[in-house]
């Protein structure tokens, strides 16, 4: 069966520093991947997407994301975190039926000034 | 852009109260599910919807109903609402899961007093 796990539950950076937010996967074929990101009360939003092509994708707000299929990963990265990028975080991977996707249980981001 | 409206964003209730939570999207999407999060476990799914009057229960569908009258509209019912009802609850939308991702609505936070 599918299934995201995000190893990270808590993750506290300083403003200007760079970010990586793990997501590992289990699926059979090739799979489509998305990040999320969830502000304090907020529904969620699509930061960026793979589901072919080039590995390393860009999405909004400056983030990017890299497809690594012998490792079964999906990373979240960022340069430089701004005060701003403090939300939670999930992954999650196109579950082949009914259109469903598998979340992960979300990595919550603080930033220090 | 497509958009997920949930009717409330805060709703306090009593218990054995039946409770509606609406959700309607403005892009003709088939594709609409109902999620609970919960902090620690991420999103649950609970019900979703594939096309108008067309129904399958999620994950955790126990306790709650749903109702899918008009394809732009996807209603969650709480019929006996309990204390452990209480939860943020996200509304989605889809043409196509894999290929698209969800679009959210903001969330609706329940109390059950």
């Amino acid at each position: 069966a599918q299934s995201v796990t995000q190893p990270d539950i808590h993750i506290t950076v300083s403003e200007g520093a760079s970010l990586e937010l793990r997501c590992n996967y289990s699926y059979g074929a090739t799979p489509y991947l998305f990040w999320y990101v969830q502000s304090p009360g907020q529904g969620l939003q699509l930061l960026l997407k793979y589901f072919s092509g080039d590995t390393l994708v860009q999405g909004i707000k400056g983030f990017e994301a890299e497809f690594k299929r012998s490792q079964s990963s999906f990373n979240l990265r960022k340069p430089s975190v701004h005060w701003s990028d403090a939300a939670e975080y999930f992954c999650a991977v196109g579950s082949g039926g009914y259109n469903k996707l598998i979340f992960g249980a979300g990595t919550r981001l603080a930033v220090h000034p | 852009d497509v958009k997920v409206t949930q009717s409330s964003r805060y709703l306090v209730k009593r218990t054995g109260e039946k409770v509606f939570l609406e959700c309607v999207q403005d892009m003709d999407h088939e594709n609409m599910f109902w999620y609970r999060q919960d902090p620690g476990l991420g999103l649950r799914l609970i019900y979703f919807s594939y096309d108008v009057k067309m129904k399958e229960k999620g994950d955790i569908p126990e306790g709650y109903s749903v109702s899918r009258e008009k394809k732009e509209r996807f209603s969650l019912i709480l019929e006996s609402a309990s204390t452990n009802q209480t939860s943020m609850y996200l509304c989605a939308s889809t043409l196509d899961g894999q290929f698209y991702g969800y679009t959210f609505g903001s969330g609706t936070r329940l109390t059950v007093v």
